[in-house]
């Protein structure tokens, strides 16, 4: 069964500084990827996606992931984060076995002003 | 409507009690999903729908769990005898089309704000 696994559980910058989480899975064919992101007392929201193509894919308020085959992974950047980037940070990917996403178990950010 | 509505957003209950909890889709959205987050774990799929049938109901954890879809749009997640360990967010999330083949937009799923059931 496909598993999705985020590494960092909470992560606390200041303001400015670079983020990069984590995102491994285990399926090792074809498959669709997605970052979703919770910001407190809301509800899930997609931030991005990877379908084919470039491997390098930016979303919404300035964040990209790079999907790397070879790797198993889709790493979420952003060069600089702010106060209001503050939420919970979620991978999830869809292989060919099955209709749903598999998501993993989430990264708290959480930026200091 | 303009959003996945989940209705109650908080349900407090009594070990052994039955409780239903209610999803509307996105108007047109063929495919309608339940997930279930637990304190500190990401979504972890129960059910999902395309139309009327229940396409995939292998995430149920066991026989008390149950969900319809009669008419194809509003959705309901049943759970009968609850127990503590039932407690967490109950998610549905809709997308639009037939959700499987890989670089479909159906498999970009909108998520409703959950509703939160506590088993005391």
């Amino acid at each position: 069964a496909q598993s999705v696994s985020q590494h960092n559980h909470h992560v606390i910058l200041s303001e400015a500084a670079s983020l990069e989480l984590g995102c491994n899975y285990s399926y090792g064919g074809t498959v669709n990827l997605f970052w979703y992101v919770q910001y407190p007392g809301q509800h899930l929201q997609l931030l991005l996606k990877y379908f084919s193509g470039d491997p390098l894919v930016k979303g919404i308020k300035g964040f990209e992931a790079e999907f790397i085959k070879s790797k198993f992974s889709f790493n979420l950047r952003k060069p600089s984060v702010q106060w209001s980037d503050t939420a919970e940070y979620f991978c999830a990917v869809k292989d060919t076995g099955r209709r749903a996403l598999t998501f993993g178990s989430g990264t708290r950010l959480q930026v200091q002003p | 409507g303009a959003g996945v509505s989940q209705t109650p957003s908080n349900k407090v209950t009594e070990k052994g009690k039955y409780v239903e909890l209610r999803c509307d889709p996105i108007s047109g959205h063929t495919a309608l999903y339940w997930y279930r987050q637990s304190l500190g774990q990401g979504p972890e799929f129960l059910i999902y729908f395309q139309g009327t049938g229940a396409a995939d109901d292998s995430g149920l954890p066991n026989d008390r769990f149950f969900a319809v879809r009669p008419e194809g749009s509003v959705s309901t997640l049943k759970i009968q005898r609850t127990e503590r360990g039932d407690s967490a967010v109950y998610l549905c999330a809709s997308s639009s089309g037939l959700a499987g083949g890989l670089g479909s937009g159906a498999n970009v799923l909108t998520f409703g704000a959950g509703s939160r059931l506590t088993v005391l």
